[in-house]
């Protein structure tokens, strides 16, 4: 495609229920990554992948969060027994590198997740 | 403690009127410095990334400084019009070592265009 497509754009869940969001990276993009933004905060950054590996998992706040990616493609951010302190927008970008000129990060329009 | 700190947290001008944003960074080793634009339900989108070596980048009606010794950057916007109306974002990128660089983002000025 011609962007970073994310699903759903909206979730509404309720509390301890589990969910699953989708981020498809710009094709060729070898690293994504998934950042949370609540309200009225900055980007918050949760894991980076380059390739199907994640270096990078220090952003996830408990472990109840966890994300995969397959194919170097398609990632899939989960989160296990949602809380109220969940609700966030959830960004994902993809880049063509991971360092210097080449990691312009191209970010999707976000999955905005609501627990109630 | 890498941070990034933006000023102001919010702006109104009028249409047409130029205008400046500020970003101060304690970031190091020091890689890049970007600017991204977000406008409201959207994702981040880059307008200006600059290196060391570089003190000014432009892209259309938006002009990008960067001081490495002072460790500031501003964003500046001329001739503002209705659609410059988001949140404007400095994220700064650091040497991590092996993998991607680092990134620490700032809060955000959110501007808004009146006509």
């Amino acid at each position: 495609g011609a962007g970073v497509s994310q699903s759903p754009s909206n979730k509404v869940t309720e509390k301890g229920k589990d969910v699953e969001l989708r981020c498809d990276p710009i094709s060729g993009h070898t690293a994504l990554y998934w950042y949370r933004q609540s309200l009225g905060q900055g980007l918050e950054f949760l894991i980076y992948f380059q390739g199907n590996s994640a270096p990078d998992k220090s952003g996830l706040p408990s472990d109840r969060f966890s994300a995969e990616r397959t194919g170097g493609s398609v990632s899939t951010l989960t989160i296990q027994r949602t809380q109220q302190e969940d609700s966030a927008v959830y960004l994902c970008a993809s880049s063509l590198g991971s360092n210097g000129q080449g990691s312009i990060q191209y970010f999707g329009a976000g999955t905005r997740l609501s627990v109630l | 403690k890498n941070q990034v700190e933006q000023s102001p947290q919010s702006l109104i001008i009028l249409e047409g009127k130029n205008c400046t944003l500020q970003c101060n960074y304690t970031v190091s080793p020091f890689s890049n410095l970007r600017w991204y634009k977000q406008d409201t339900g959207r994702g981040p989108v880059s307008l200006t990334i600059m290196t060391f070596s570089e003190n000014t980048k432009s892209n259309g009606r938006y002009t990008a400084t960067l001081d490495a010794d002072t460790k500031q950057s501003s964003l500046h916007i001329t001739a503002s019009q209705l659609s410059d109306s988001a949140s404007y974002i400095c994220v700064v990128s650091y040497v991590s070592g092996g993998g991607a660089d680092g990134l620490t983002f700032g809060k955000g000025t959110h501007l808004i265009i009146q006509p």
